[in-house]
């Protein structure tokens, strides 16, 4: 069946443009979250759904990320006015139900490069 | 929060011997802790997960144990094979479910 998937796979953009980021969950999952991965390091948490809760934003970096998700399925990360240091791959996973109980199924991830 | 230090050293063995990583942390037990593999340029796979009131779990060549009182989980890979080269992250959830931690992953190089 199908994975995770993320558009754009790559996107590079000038220093103080806004990028928008898209990850369609695997269907009928509950949970998604979205990390942040420089390079040679470990992932980052950034947001997480769950279901119709209010998402946890606790991870984002600062007020320039924002991240929706509609109707429960497809989620959209933006990051406003990018900078060097945003520069990562971002990555999407979705689960069955709750952090830790369940494995997560990861996307292929976003490069984004900010010049 | 919760810190998660696993050996940021990559790890060489010859085939067929059994790797060995570690994953500690520290402040709380998690309920459950988990285990991937990223391969470069790939998302994370997961590969186990072992809850709290596991003392082990196993699955074909992999081993994972979780002791709550050390802090620690070991990740066994017995028989080692060329393909198991990759970067092994350990990954726990805070205590209200709703975060989720990795570590920064080992490295693992299996020569022939």
């Amino acid at each position: 069946g199908a994975g995770v998937s993320q558009s754009p796979s790559n996107k590079v953009t000038e220093k103080g443009k806004d990028v928008e980021l898209r990850c369609d969950p695997i269907s009928g999952h509950t949970a998604l979250y979205w990390y942040r991965q420089s390079l040679g390091q470990g992932l980052e948490f950034l947001i997480y759904f769950q279901g119709n809760s209010a998402p946890d934003k606790s991870g984002l970096p600062s007020d320039r990320f924002s991240a929706e998700r509609t109707g429960g399925s497809v989620s959209t990360l933006t990051i406003q006015r990018t900078q060097q240091e945003d520069s990562a791959v971002y990555l999407c996973a979705s689960s069955s139900g709750l952090a830790g109980e369940y494995e997560q199924f990861f996307g292929p991830g976003t490069r984004l490069t900010v010049l | 929060s919760q810190k998660i230090e696993q050996n940021s050293e990559a790890l060489n063995i010859q085939e067929g011997k059994t790797a060995t990583l570690t994953c500690n942390y520290t402040n709380y037990s998690p309920a459950y802790l988990q285990w991937y593999r990223q391969d470069p340029g790939r998302g994370p796979v997961f590969l186990l997960l072992i809850r709290e009131n596991e003392k082990e779990k196993r699955k074909e060549r992999l081993k994972v144990t979780f002791d709550t009182t050390l802090k620690q989980s070991l990740f066994h890979i017995t028989a080692s094979q060329p393909a198991d080269s990759a970067t092994y992250l350990c990954a726990l959830g805070a205590s209200n479910f709703n975060k989720f931690y990795f570590g920064s992953g080992t490295k693992l190089n299996v020569k022939p």
